[in-house]
């Protein structure tokens, strides 16, 4: 099983900063890596996928990138609705998909 | 727009079964290959079960398999989640979602439910 792990667990930034969350998977997923958010009470929303692609409707603040191992998700200033738990995933490895498990963002 | 409605959620004792089911609508059922997954209280996400789009193929952890059965009614455009044998650490908020891909499988899920919470205790 592949096993994603991100990096930091959490995260305090305040409104309006640069924030900078990583991904690492145990072994090469190529660029088959999604990002999502989840708020409290919430499903998870699809951000990001094929490690850079901003889903449908996802602002260009939120920026995706890396491949093989290593995998960033940069949000360029942190709105107040920003401020969630972030999870990647790799699909690389059908059928065993795996999630990392999840950076929280949170105001400082 | 897309719409899943998951259904069936409560409380069980350790070995009981429990069915899920996912209402969708907004889109061609048929089309997409559709998945379970679920979230413990306080804890990360975990994928629990895959069906292809004419049902021909599953999928599952060895977390659940053997004892988790996943099937859809296209007719209906309802998926379903037979659990049995279950226990405490089957506790968690199930989601039904959709692969993005339409007739082939890719691997992440752009439309989600809000999830039904099954709760394992005696």
């Amino acid at each position: 099983e592949i096993v994603m792990t991100q990096s930091p667990a959490t995260l305090s930034v305040s409104p309006g900063e640069r924030v900078t969350l990583s991904c690492r998977a145990s072994q090469s997923v190529s660029t088959n890596l999604a990002w999502y958010q989840q708020k409290p009470g919430q499903p998870p929303r699809l951000l990001i996928y094929d490690a850079s692609t901003r889903a449908t409707g996802i602002p260009a603040s939120f920026r995706g990138s890396g491949s093989g191992t290593e995998f960033t998700l940069t949000i360029s200033s942190l709105q107040s609705e920003d401020f969630a738990i972030y999870y990647c995933q790799q699909y690389n490895h059908w059928p065993s998909l795996t999630f990392g498990g999840g950076t929280r963002v949170e105001i400082k | 727009q897309v719409q899943l409605v998951e259904s069936g959620g409560g409380l069980v004792k350790p070995g009981g079964s429990l069915r899920l089911s996912c209402a969708a609508s907004g889109f061609t059922f048929s089309d997409h290959y559709l998945t379970w997954i679920r979230q413990a209280p306080g804890k990360g996400l975990e994928w629990v079960s895959y069906i292809s789009d004419s049902s021909h193929y599953t999928n599952f952890p060895d977390s659940v398999n053997g004892r988790f059965t996943i099937s859809r009614d296209n007719a209906r455009n309802s998926l379903y989640l037979q659990m049995n044998s279950l226990r405490v650490e089957d506790t968690a908020v199930y989601y039904c979602a959709r692969d993005r891909g339409e007739n082939d499988i890719i691997g992440y899920f752009d439309s989600w439910g809000q999830g039904t919470l099954v709760t394992v205790s005696s």
